[in-house]
């Protein structure tokens, strides 16, 4: 129903290398959201996603909302080590603020 | 940058015993919410709140759970009597006001309340 599955679970990766992580769902969403989380942290808003389709860049992150209304992706290109922390999506549905968050992906660069 | 406080940072109570974990969200926003976070899990919704009066609510947001906005810039989660399980970070989050800002669902969250129930 409301579940987000986010994939993959973990990434270990070279500095520099481009990441990719989506998160897909058997419901329609009419918002999609990216956070990263440090440890012990609150959530920190990366990008925000209102229309099907739609594509939005913040610096080096790059994240689209699915045409379907059911996936959104996250891209990071040239990682650096501040990159590390947990990246979550977050979709909401229509008539309800409740943000419904996915499983989390564990990111870890080496220098 | 305006953002999200919340007050405790960490809280260490006893199980039985009731707490109130304090939030100051963004100070133009209009719509309030509590999430929880069990340690190595994923972020849960418990609430939302607007126009001072519960919105939304979870199946965990059960009768041991309040919330309440006491003043014009508190918004606060009452525990009534504490379990071990409600050891979490608990995240206070706000979004801006209505449909035609454009901003349908930007949450802001807070850094959080760590709370350990012995």
């Amino acid at each position: 129903g409301q579940q987000l599955n986010q994939s993959p679970q973990s990434m270990f990766i070279q500095e520099g290398e481009d990441v990719s992580m989506n998160c897909t769902s058997s419901s329609i969403f009419n918002t999609w959201l990216w956070y990263k989380q440090d440890p012990g942290e609150g959530p920190v808003l990366l990008i925000a996603l209102y229309k099907a389709g739609e594509l939005t860049s913040n610096g080096r992150l790059t994240a689209q909302f699915g045409i379907t209304r059911k996936d959104s992706f996250l891209n990071i290109s040239a990682s650096i080590p501040s990159d590390v922390g947990i990246y979550f999506c977050a979709g909401q549905r229509d008539s309800s603020y409740k943000l419904i968050f996915g499983s989390g992906t564990r990111l870890l660069v080496r220098p | 940058e305006p953002e999200v406080t919340q007050t405790p940072s960490h809280q260490v109570t006893q199980m039985g015993q009731e707490v109130i974990l304090r939030c100051v969200p963004i100070s133009n926003h209009l719509y309030f919410y509590w999430y929880r976070q069990i340690l190595g899990q994923k972020v849960e919704f418990l609430v939302s709140f607007y126009n001072n009066e519960i919105s939304e609510k979870s199946e965990i947001f059960d009768d041991q759970f309040s919330v309440e906005r006491p003043d014009g810039s508190n918004f606060t989660l009452k525990i009534r009597s504490t379990k071990l399980e409600d050891s979490a970070m608990y995240f206070c989050a706000s979004s801006s006001p209505g449909w035609a800002s454009g901003n349908l669902g930007t949450q802001y969250f807070g850094p959080g309340t760590r709370l350990l129930v012995l």
